[in-house]
């Protein structure tokens, strides 16, 4: 049991901002959420993850919501080379991904 | 950044043969590696936990006498699959991050093996 919740895809255009949101309505208190990213053939890459604080890397922003029970990947500015799966993964350790958002990104 | 490497990225076999395969991090150590397995069109399912030392903790319904995992070192660990059959085809992959307990580390992921069974 993934125990977050995505929606199956998203699309968006070259360029652009790109909100994929997450639910995990019954995080704990010591649970991470955690953002990770899959091309076809290839492994997962971590992206993000953070706990309370929303937190930025060179990859994109992570909005977490006050309560917790939800958080947003922000992508800046999509291109093409961020078209994968987009899992978000919440727990202390091991990792369980459910089906993440296919994410389409169009020129 | 930190890199774990998977070896090898493809096998093709027949049927009964034991294939294995390596999961290296290459520029840390890690107590603790994950196995997963990923059929086409599916997201990754965890098979087991690859602790350095110590005996593998499996998923439910994850046979341990099919899948051995060895972990003797802090920078490898090692799942076999054994007497492989159609049904085992799938694509491999390990990850390897921070310590246990400790939930803010990262998991950096192998680039996978992709089995194939004859």
């Amino acid at each position: 049991d993934a125990k977050t919740t995505q929606p199956n895809s998203m699309e968006s255009n070259e360029e652009e901002p790109v909100h994929l949101p997450c639910n995990h309505s019954t995080i704990s208190g010591t649970d991470y959420i955690h953002w990770y990213r899959q091309l076809p053939s290839q492994g997962p890459e971590y992206v993000i993850h953070g706990l309370t604080s929303n937190v930025n890397n060179r990859m994109a922003s992570l909005a977490i919501a006050e309560d917790r029970k939800s958080s947003t990947l922000i992508l800046h500015r999509a291109t093409l080379r961020d078209a994968a799966v987009y899992y978000c993964i919440r727990g202390p350790e091991k990792l369980v991904f459910g089906k993440g958002t296919k994410l389409t990104v169009n020129p | 950044g930190a890199v774990v490497s998977q070896h090898p990225s493809r096998v093709i076999c027949k049927s009964g043969t034991s294939v294995k395969i390596e999961c290296r991090s290459l520029d840390f150590q890690a107590t603790t590696m994950f196995w997963y397995r990923q059929f086409p069109k599916q997201s990754l399912m965890l098979m087991a936990t690859s602790n350095e030392g110590s005996k593998a903790t499996y998923e439910q319904g994850v046979e341990k006498d099919k899948f051995l995992i060895n972990h003797a070192s802090l920078t490898l660990s090692t799942l076999t699959v054994t007497s492989a059959h159609p049904e085992d085809s799938s694509f491999y992959i390990c990850s390897a991050g921070g310590d246990r307990g400790k939930g803010n580390q990262p998991q950096h992921f192998g680039d996978g093996t992709r089995l194939s069974i004859l």
